[in-house]
């Protein structure tokens, strides 16, 4: 059975440093992995989806990186902004099944 | 805006009140979902329906009852939930579901209170 893993749960940061969110999974047979965001009660955003024959994919300062093999993803956030408080949240795209979601990052951005 | 509407946004409900979360989805998708967040949990997946037809039932209890009449809605009625019950209910819709190409878009959710 899949399962998702994100690390740290939670991460204090000052604005202007760049950080690294962590996403592990347990079987590397994946489509594909998608970097969701969550404000407070609020839905997810999608922000990036890094096909299995991808190494990454960028948006503005985010970057996200795939390794399959060893099941590992991490979302790199430059020069991180209040704005960018929230939570973060990785899921797996499996063959006949629906997305499978770790727990999330909660990161808070200090000015 | 995802083009995906919950209503209500906020539920109150005691534990022998029948209650309805709606989604509606403008997107032209085939495929939507139920999913439950509770603090401190994963995502969980309750319900997908596929075409209409409902292709997985997570195990979740039969006081939840769900109801896809098309492909742009999706029901979720409730009744003689527990407190534990209360958490944000999250719809969602994508084009097909565990294909290559599936990217999910998420409603705002219903943050349902059972007292």
């Amino acid at each position: 059975k899949q399962e998702v893993t994100q690390i740290p749960a939670a991460l204090s940061v000052p604005e202007g440093e760049n950080l690294v969110l962590n996403c592990s999974f347990t079987d590397s047979a994946i489509y594909n992995l998608q970097w969701f965001r969550q404000d407070p009660g609020k839905g997810l955003t999608s922000l990036l989806l890094i096909q299995s024959s991808q190494r990454e994919q960028t948006s503005g300062r985010l970057n996200a990186s795939l390794d399959k093999s060893s099941g590992r993803s991490t979302l790199y956030i430059a020069a991180s902004q209040p704005g960018d408080s929230a939570t973060y949240l990785c899921a797996v795209n499996q063959a006949g099944t629906a997305l499978i979601f770790g727990k999330g990052t909660t990161l808070s951005v200090s000015s | 805006e995802t083009g995906v509407t919950q209503t209500p946004r906020h539920l109150v409900m005691g534990m022998t009140n029948k209650k309805s979360l709606k989604c509606e989805q403008h997107l032209g998708h085939n495929a939507m979902y139920w999913y439950k967040q509770s603090a401190k949990k994963p995502l969980e997946l309750m319900f997908v329906y596929n075409f209409k037809e409902q292709t997985e039932n997570n195990s979740v209890p039969s006081r939840f009852s769900p109801e896809c009449p098309n492909s742009s809605h999706l029901f979720l009625h409730l009744h003689t939930l527990q407190p534990e019950d209360s958490a944000l209910y999250l719809c969602a819709s994508s084009q097909g579901v565990g294909t290559d190409s599936e990217k999910l878009f998420f409603g705002s959710g219903t943050q349902l209170s059972v007292l």
